[in-house]
C-alpha cells in the first residue's frame, strides 16, 4: 500500500521568511514523488517532481529515502505563494501506476 | 484549451436523483483517474482506467457509483440515488503513456440538497 502524510494543515509565514512544507511517504518500492499546487479558484497543477531535480518558482524538494520524506522548501516566501500544496506519490499498484495524494497543507504568506 | 476538460462545472441535484459527469482527458493520454475531494481533504482516489479497461475501483465507491470509458477516450462517472454525503468536488486527471504525473481538470462540484 502507498500512503502520503502531510502533518500540517496550515502553515503561516511572513513574507521573506523561509518555508518548509513537510511530506512523508510509505511505499515499498522506488516511488516517484511530486508536489502539486492549487491556487485560489484554479485547478490542481503540477509544481515539481523529484526526478527532474528542478527549482520551480523558487521551490525545491529533495527525496530522502532514508527518512521517506520529500519536503518542499523555499528560502524566501512571497505573497503569491499562498495556496494549497499537495504532496503526491506515483507507485506501482497491481501492475499499474497509481497516484496517491496527501491531505494538503495550506500555505499562508503574511505581508 | 488542450487540457483535461470536465462537464458540468457545477451540479446541484435533489437527493435521490441520478447524476452523470463527463471527463475529456488530454488527447492520447491513455490513463485516466477519478478523484473526489471534500473540504479540507486532498484528492481521494476513486477509480482508474488504462485505455478502456477499468483496473481499480476504490472501496470508497459504493454500488451507486459507476464509471465508464467506452472507447478509451472520454469517461463518465454516474452516481445513482444521490445522497447528501456525495456532495464534493469530483476531479478527473489523465496521464500520458510512460509518464507518471497526473494532469487535472477543473473538477465538477456536486451539491446534493
Amino acid at each position: 500500500a502507498q500512503r502520503v502524510t502531510q502533518p500540517e494543515k496550515l502553515l503561516s509565514v511572513f513574507k521573506g521568511a523561509p518555508v518548509e512544507l513537510k511530506c512523508n511517504y510509505s511505499y515499498s518500492g522506488s516511488p516517484e514523488l511530486f508536489w502539486y499546487v492549487q491556487y485560489s479558484r484554479q485547478r490542481l497543477q503540477l509544481l515539481l517532481r523529484h526526478i527532474s531535480r528542478e527549482s520551480i518558482k523558487g521551490f525545491t524538494a529533495d527525496l530522502n529515502k532514508g527518512e521517506t520524506s520529500f519536503h518542499l522548501k523555499k528560502p524566501f516566501a512571497q505573497e503569491e505563494d499562498s495556496a494549497m500544496y499537495y504532496c503526491a506519490l506515483s507507485g506501482n499498484s497491481g501492475g499499474y501506476q497509481k497516484v496517491t495524494f496527501g491531505t494538503g497543507t495550506k500555505l499562508q504568506v503574511i505581508p | 484549451d488542450t487540457g483535461v476538460s470536465q462537464d458540468p462545472r457545477h451540479k446541484i441535484t435533489k437527493r435521490g436523483q441520478n447524476v452523470t459527469f463527463r471527463c475529456d482527458p488530454i488527447s492520447e493520454h491513455n490513463r485516466l483517474y477519478w478523484y473526489r475531494q471534500t473540504l479540507g481533504q486532498g484528492p481521494e482516489f476513486l477509480t482508474y482506467f488504462q485505455n478502456e479497461a477499468q483496473l481499480e475501483k476504490s472501496r470508497l465507491l459504493s454500488d451507486r457509483f459507476s464509471a465508464e470509458r467506452p472507447k478509451g477516450s472520454f469517461s463518465t462517472l454516474e452516481i445513482q440515488r444521490t445522497e447528501q454525503g456525495d456532495s464534493a468536488m469530483y476531479l478527473c486527471a489523465s496521464s500520458p503513456r510512460g509518464g507518471p504525473e497526473a494532469f487535472f481538470g477543473q473538477g465538477t462540484r456536486l451539491t446534493v440538497v
